[in-house]
């Protein structure tokens, strides 16, 4: 089965570093785009960006440029978001999505979802 | 950056009915429109791309329609299950913004 398994929950002061995962498992990991997505409490998603873990090509949404950093390793499977200095604002639960292309490779979409990693981030 | 928006933001309804609610863009996106479907503490689920394709597995309950700049996803025959969170996205330009989303209450 094609997956991806994230890291466990966090909860972190504010200032604090943080990296979370995203496992592929089930296909070929260099294949296809990762994306990462912020739902805050009681909020929509926001998409964050998305990284080609065959390069390690990354684009960011503007809103998060420069606030976080995502990265991959895909000689273990795994994509990586990471913050320097956590803010209270972080608080949220981060989902990973393989975006995945239609026969054709015309029309994209995240097909595949982690279950999510809830970051906590509170003095 | 494409600005999406969903209405209305929530509606009821109830088991056996027909919904539709309506996503817009404002400028074109062309049909580069994806439906997902999110409940409370799951993953979310691709339901639909290219505006009314059905992802594999998706019940045919679910169709959409649209082009351009205005999108509506219709569910018929509403089941227990369907009781959710839809968002639209656009994944014709970076950042592939998601709407606010339509919740659909019993």
């Amino acid at each position: 089965d094609v997956q991806l398994v994230q890291s466990g929950a966090e909860v972190k002061k504010p200032g604090e570093s943080l990296k979370i995962s995203c496992q592929a498992s089930g296909y070929n990991f260099a294949s296809d785009w990762i994306g990462w997505v912020r739902q805050r409490p009681g909020k929509g998603l926001e998409w964050m960006g998305i990284i080609d873990p065959a390069d390690s090509k990354t684009r960011y949404n503007p809103s998060f440029q420069g606030q976080v950093t995502i990265s991959a390793d895909k000689s273990i499977n795994t994509a990586f978001l990471q913050w320097s200095s956590l803010k209270s604002s972080d608080t949220a639960m981060y989902y990973c999505a393989r975006r995945a292309a239609s026969t054709g490779h015309y029309y994209y979409y995240m097909d595949v979802w982690g279950r999510g990693t809830t970051v906590t981030v509170s003095s | 950056d494409i600005q999406m928006t969903q209405s209305p933001s929530s509606l009821s309804a109830s088991v056996g009915d027909r919904v539709s609610f309506t996503c817009r863009a404002n400028q074109t996106i062309i049909n580069f429109l994806n439906w997902y479907q999110h409940k409370p503490g799951t993953a979310p689920k691709l339901l639909m791309y290219a505006a009314s394709t059905l992802h594999g597995g998706v019940s045919s309950r679910f169709s959409g329609s649209g082009s351009g700049t205005d999108f509506t996803l219709t569910i018929s025959d509403l089941q227990p299950d369907d009781f959710a969170t839809y968002y639209c996205q656009q994944d014709f330009s970076i950042p592939f913004t998601f709407g606010p989303g339509t919740r659909v209450d019993l």
